[in-house]
């Protein structure tokens, strides 16, 4: 069974501040990493994608990639109410399944005014 | 751009009533993908098709059967709608398995 692990949450940051979410996953055949950001109520987004080891900057956002360690990362830097929804951690799938997605549950975050 | 569209968007059934989710893309996705999401349970599988003429089970296909009608469009039908079904449904497409997925809006089903 393939997994990926998310700190439910909720997380919560004060405005301006640098919220840090995190996820590891099973599958070492993994290659492809998304973060999607999910408004209550709405549907999933996709905010950005990572496929090497290392840092990946977009605007505000950076993801992080450690394969070794099976670990992926979001960091937000100068946070903003508008940032306040529920982080989704995805991975590919490899081998049997290999068109799949594999999801976490999703970290909330609050960013405080 | 309209991405990918699902409808209804809303619908209420009854126990034992069956209905057909729509969903139709134009980004030229070659695979569709059928998600339930349940508060705590996360995004889960149930069917996919990684391209035209192909489906395949998910992680939790009980109660549910797909069509996968041309490129554009892959519809969930539940023959015999359970209370246990009511949940919000989310349609997405991707271009391959490493490449990232595009949802739609979502449809909220209650099944009373």
């Amino acid at each position: 069974q393939k997994e990926v692990e998310q700190n439910s949450g909720p997380l919560s940051v004060p405005e301006g501040a640098i919220a840090s979410l995190n996820c590891t996953y099973s599958d070492r055949g993994s290659q492809s990493f998304f973060w999607y950001r999910q408004y209550s109520g709405k549907s999933p987004e996709l905010i950005m994608s990572i496929y090497s080891n290392g840092d990946k900057e977009d605007g505000r956002f950076t993801a992080q990639l450690n394969k070794a360690s099976q670990y992926v990362s979001l960091l937000i830097r100068d946070s903003q109410p508008s940032d306040s929804a529920t982080y989704l951690c995805a991975a590919s799938n490899s081998g049997a399944g290999s068109y799949q997605l594999t999801f976490g549950k999703g970290t909330k975050l609050s960013v405080i005014p | 751009n309209a991405g990918v569209t699902q409808t209804p968007k809303f619908q209420v059934l009854k126990t034992g009533q069956s209905m057909t989710l729509q969903c139709a893309q134009d980004m030229n996705h070659n695979s569709m993908y059928w998600y339930r999401q349940d508060p705590g349970m996360g995004l889960r599988l149930i069917y996919y098709s990684a391209s035209e003429g192909t489906t395949d089970k998910g992680e939790v296909p009980n109660g549910y059967n797909v069509s996968r009608l041309n490129k554009r469009e892959f519809s969930l039908r539940l023959e015999s709608a359970a209370p246990s079904q009511t949940s919000v449904y989310f349609c997405a497409g991707g271009t391959a398995g490493n490449q990232p997925q595009h949802f739609g809006d979502g449809t909220r089903l209650s099944i009373l």
